[in-house]
């Protein structure tokens, strides 16, 4: 079955540590996105890529970092510079034009210790 | 920025009623516009999307558009328990193309037995 994976589920991480999100889909989508849902909060950007090798900054990238080197991979590094990064992070992916919504993968939650 | 207002509820509905979720966005240009449902601790699910004004079914489901007045609803028919959950309206950030969508922050709604 097509769909988007996302790992780890859970993810614990120590002050002043960089934690890495892998995001894989077999969707053959052209873009893939990078979200982050705070409590009772809607979702927000943070980065996005349409094609491979490229990527562009979404609403909230400051602390983050991604690459895009396969078509179908997009991880996400949350970097010691975010300091508030406790969270609920969101990979999804859509067509080149994204007219038919965007599927998401699980999520993975990521928790400051 | 474009801006997607929603009502956070929570909103109950009686079980087998008519559940009616609104949304108002701020740009007059935005042309998609997309419905996603997520259960408590789960990812977003994709329920519809509509582009044109008036009504389209699915199901269950209706969603509405007036681009004249700039809102989109989505009525739920024959509400049942598993309705129950958060609901996302969400539009493109830069309209055909795939740069991502601007979501709200959701309407809890709650279908009581």
């Amino acid at each position: 079955d097509g769909g988007i994976t996302q790992s780890p589920k859970y993810l614990f991480r120590k002050e002043g540590q960089n934690v890495t999100l892998s995001c894989e889909q077999n969707l053959n989508h052209d873009a893939m996105y990078w979200y982050r849902q705070d409590p009772g909060q809607g979702l927000r950007l943070i980065y996005y890529s349409q094609i491979v090798n490229d990527f562009q900054k979404g609403d909230i990238a400051e602390g983050y970092s991604v690459s895009r080197e396969k078509k179908e991979s997009f991880p996400l590094t949350v970097t010691s510079a975010q300091k508030n990064p406790t969270a609920f992070y969101l990979c999804a992916s859509s067509t080149h034009t994204g007219n038919y919504g965007y599927t998401f993968g699980s999520g993975t939650r990521l928790t400051v210790v | 920025q474009k801006e997607v207002e929603q009502n956070s509820g929570p909103l109950s509905v009686p079980e087998g009623a008519i559940a009616s979720l609104n949304c108002t966005y701020s740009d007059r240009g935005s042309q998609s516009f997309f419905w996603y449902r997520q259960y408590s601790g789960k990812s977003p699910e994709l329920i519809m999307f509509i582009y044109s004004n008036g009504d389209k079914e699915d199901g269950r489901f209706t969603a509405q558009l007036n681009k004249a007045s700039q809102y989109v609803s989505l009525l739920i028919r024959d509400s049942q328990p598993s309705d129950s959950a958060t609901y996302l309206c969400a539009v493109n950030r830069v309209e055909g193309g795939a740069d991502g969508l601007t979501f709200g922050k959701g309407t809890h709604l709650i279908i009581q037995p």
